[in-house]
C-alpha cells in the first residue's frame, strides 16, 4: 500500500536559515505529490504540489521536486522565517477517489 | 480559490450525546470529500470517504455505526459522532475534492470536539 516518512521533528532554526524537511513515500502507478502546512489552531493548507516525475513544485518560497528515482519529495527554503512555524506534512494522492495518504508531521519552530 | 467550512468550530458535549460537525465546500461542488481525525501533535487519520449521494466508505478499524457520515448533496457532508465518550475527543477535519483527475484536496479549519 501507499506510505509516507517524514523526518522526524521537531525542527528548531534561527530566521534566515536553511530549511530541508525530508519526505520518501511508497506507492503503486504515479501518485500526485503535496506539501501541506498547519499553522498554530488552523486547518491545513496547500503549501505545493507537482503530479508528475521531475515536476517542480514551489510557492512562498518553498520548493520541492518529484524525484521518482529516489521516491522523495523534500520541501527545502533558502531563508526562513518567524511566521514558517507551522507544522508541515508530505502526502501523497492516490488513485482511489484522490484519497491522501499523510506523513507523520514534522513541527518547525523558527526563532529570531 | 476552493473553501471549505465547518460548523461548529468547537464542541463541548456531555458523554452519552451525539454531536453533529458540517462539512461545506463554499465556491464549487464537491462529489467527493473526507473525513480525518487529528490526535495532539499526530497526523491526519482517515476515517472515511465520502460520496454525494451514496454510502460513505470507512477505513479498517473506524466504526460506522459510531460515526454516521451523510453526504446528501454536492456541497454538504455532516459527520455526526454518536454516543460520545471522551476518548472521542479530538480534532475532525473534512476536506472537500474538486474531481476529475485533480487530486487536490481542500481542507476545513478542523472542529475540536470536548466529550466531558
Amino acid at each position: 500500500g501507499n506510505s509516507v516518512t517524514q523526518m522526524e521533528g521537531p525542527v528548531t532554526l534561527s530566521e534566515e536559515a536553511f530549511l530541508t524537511i525530508n519526505c520518501t513515500y511508497t506507492a503503486t502507478g504515479y501518485p500526485s505529490l503535496f506539501w501541506y502546512v498547519q499553522y498554530p489552531g488552523e486547518g491545513l493548507q496547500l503549501l505545493l504540489k507537482a503530479t508528475k516525475a521531475d515536476d517542480k513544485g514551489s510557492n512562498k518560497g518553498f520548493e520541492a521536486t518529484y524525484r521518482k528515482e529516489t521516491t522523495s519529495f523534500h520541501l527545502e527554503k533558502g531563508s526562513v522565517q518567524v511566521s514558517d512555524s507551522a507544522v508541515y506534512f508530505c502526502a501523497l494522492g492516490g488513485t482511489s477517489y484522490g484519497k491522501l495518504t499523510f506523513g507523520q508531521g514534522t513541527i518547525l519552530t523558527v526563532h529570531p | 480559490g476552493a473553501v471549505v467550512s465547518q460548523h461548529p468550530s468547537w464542541v463541548i458535549c456531555k458523554s452519552g450525546t451525539s454531536v453533529k460537525i458540517e462539512c461545506r465546500s463554499l465556491d464549487f461542488q464537491a462529489t467527493t470529500m473526507f473525513w480525518y481525525r487529528q490526535f495532539p501533535k499526530q497526523s491526519l487519520m482517515l476515517m472515511a470517504t465520502s460520496n454525494e449521494g451514496s454510502k460513505a466508505t470507512y477505513e479498517q478499524g473506524v466504526e460506522k455505526d459510531k460515526f454516521l457520515i451523510n453526504h446528501a448533496s454536492l456541497t454538504l457532508s455532516t459527520l455526526t459522532v454518536t454516543s460520545a465518550h471522551p476518548e472521542d475527543s479530538s480534532f475532525y477535519i473534512c476536506s472537500a475534492r474538486l474531481g476529475g483527475t485533480n487530486n487536490e484536496q481542500f481542507f476545513g479549519p478542523g472542529t475540536r470536539l470536548t466529550v466531558l
